[in-house]
């Protein structure tokens, strides 16, 4: 059990576009979901929590208009970067949470977005 | 966000042999996650740490909840090549304030047969 996906697992966009990437707990009912980047061979870095059926929390220089996320149900969460730039190029994982009385966090396998 | 100090940063080491890394924050933490990361691929949960002095294993992992709830150690014994990868410890502050996790900055692991 604890099995998260993400789609899609890489995408290519040009400047200027938006790109959405979608994450599901298929197993499980997701409470919480948390968005990460992580540029290569660097840590993660968490850019903010959402739970279901409420608006997201960013951590501190997220922008959130440019990161726009949505979790509209217990399984799914959505991310969106609007308005890409190069800069925005990076490897962006989420993560499932099962509820309050446990901490796990069970990883999506990434999704690879290059813009150009 | 907050960051975690891992180390060492990477390690090269005989298959066989002990491995040792650990994490460490400047400020207290209630839980600790240890993860394996492989190339382009999402991280996977080792072992959960919730108790101050806790030690647990997972086959051949041991991690440990440091009793100052400052640092986090994983122990990984008669290593094999497949424990290739990078290790991440992960820490939550107070789950009063939101379940959210902040990652260490990871420990590369290679391990030559």
């Amino acid at each position: 059990g604890a099995v998260v996906s993400q789609h899609p697992s890489w995408v290519i966009c040009k400047s200027g576009t938006s790109v959405k990437i979608e994450c599901r707990s298929l197993d499980f009912q997701a409470t919480t979901m948390f968005w990460y980047r992580q540029f290569p061979k660097q840590s993660l870095m968490l850019m903010a929590t959402s739970n279901e059926g409420s608006k997201a929390t960013y951590e501190q220089g997220v922008e959130k208009d440019k990161f726009l996320i949505n979790h509209a149900s217990l399984t799914l969460s959505t991310l969106t970067v609007t308005s890409a730039h190069p800069e925005d190029s990076s490897f962006y994982i989420c993560s499932a949470s099962r509820g309050h009385s446990t901490y796990e966090q069970y990883f999506g396998p990434g999704t690879r977005l290059t813009v150009t | 966000g907050q960051q975690l100090n891992q180390s060492p940063q990477s390690m090269f080491i005989q298959e066989g042999e002990d491995v040792s890394m650990n994490c460490t924050s400047s400020s207290i933490f209630n839980t600790w996650l240890w993860y394996k990361q492989d190339p382009g691929e999402g991280p996977v949960l080792l072992i959960a740490l919730y108790k101050a002095g806790e030690l647990t294993s997972n086959g051949r992992l041991t991690a440990q909840f440091g009793i100052t709830r400052k640092d986090s150690f994983l122990n990984i014994s008669a290593s094999i090549p497949s424990d290739v990868g990078i290790y991440f410890c992960a820490g939550q502050p107070d789950p009063n304030t939101g379940n959210q996790f902040y990652f260490g900055t990871g420990t590369s692991l290679t391990v030559i047969p």
